[in-house]
């Protein structure tokens, strides 16, 4: 069964940092692309970052550039998102999601229960 | 930047056919995916490459992708079936999008 349990969320103020983990098994998680998606409270989904199964290609959203970065280590099956500069509005949970990638193909077939971030001072 | 465009809501009564609509610039030319998220749960895949249904969702969820839309079906909508719909494409600049969300209620 795959599973997909995020952690590391919680309260920070403005401008300060937060790293959250995602702890995966079930499957071959060094052959599968992995996203951070996002909701921000009472509205859509966003997505925010994905990394390639090997870890050689990262991708982000223009509104996170320069301040998330996405990384994962295979030999753990975790998945990380390193937030830093924490705005207002990055406040969201976060999901971990296993990503189904084949050239212009791609879709979420596995997502976690997801990691609160509360971003006030 | 690359948009997906979902009505904010759709309203249809038991019994009857739901009808989603997600628009795109030359949409069909892509692969369009579709999840379902009910109040305080994850997004579930329902539907992928425009029409595929993962194992255990019902056949009573179908969908198309032509032209510039995208299209998720219901039929004999069910109680159990209201949630919030989202379709999601790939773009080459954009990368993952997702649409606005449609808030489906069954009457």
């Amino acid at each position: 069964e795959v599973q997909l349990v995020e952690s590391g969320g919680g309260l920070v103020q403005p401008g300060e940092s937060l790293r959250l983990s995602c702890a995966a098994s079930g499957f071959t998680f060094s052959s599968f692309w992995m996203s951070w998606v996002r909701q921000a409270p009472g509205k859509g989904l966003e997505w925010v970052a994905n990394i390639k199964h090997d870890g050689s290609e990262k991708f982000y959203v223009d509104s996170v550039k320069g301040r998330f970065a996405i990384s994962r280590d295979n030999a753990k099956n975790s998945l990380y998102l390193q937030m830093n500069s924490l705005r207002d509005e990055d406040m969201a949970i976060y999901y971990c999601t296993r990503d189904r990638v084949a050239g212009a193909l791609y879709y979420i077939d596995y997502w976690g229960q997801g990691s609160l971030v509360t971003v006030s001072s | 930047s690359y948009e997906l465009t979902q009505p904010p809501s759709v309203s249809v009564s038991a019994g009857q056919t739901a009808t989603i609509t997600c628009s795109g610039d030359k949409l069909g030319d892509k692969y369009a995916s579709w999840y379902q998220q009910k109040p305080g749960q994850s997004p579930v895949l329902v539907i992928h490459q425009d029409t595929k249904r993962p194992s255990g969702i019902p056949e009573r969820i179908s969908a198309s992708n032509s032209g510039n839309t995208a299209t998720l079906t219901i039929s004999g909508t069910q109680a159990m079936d209201e949630a919030d719909y989202y379709c999601q494409a790939w773009d080459s600049s954009s990368y993952v999008v997702f649409g606005g969300g449609t808030k489906l209620t069954v009457l």
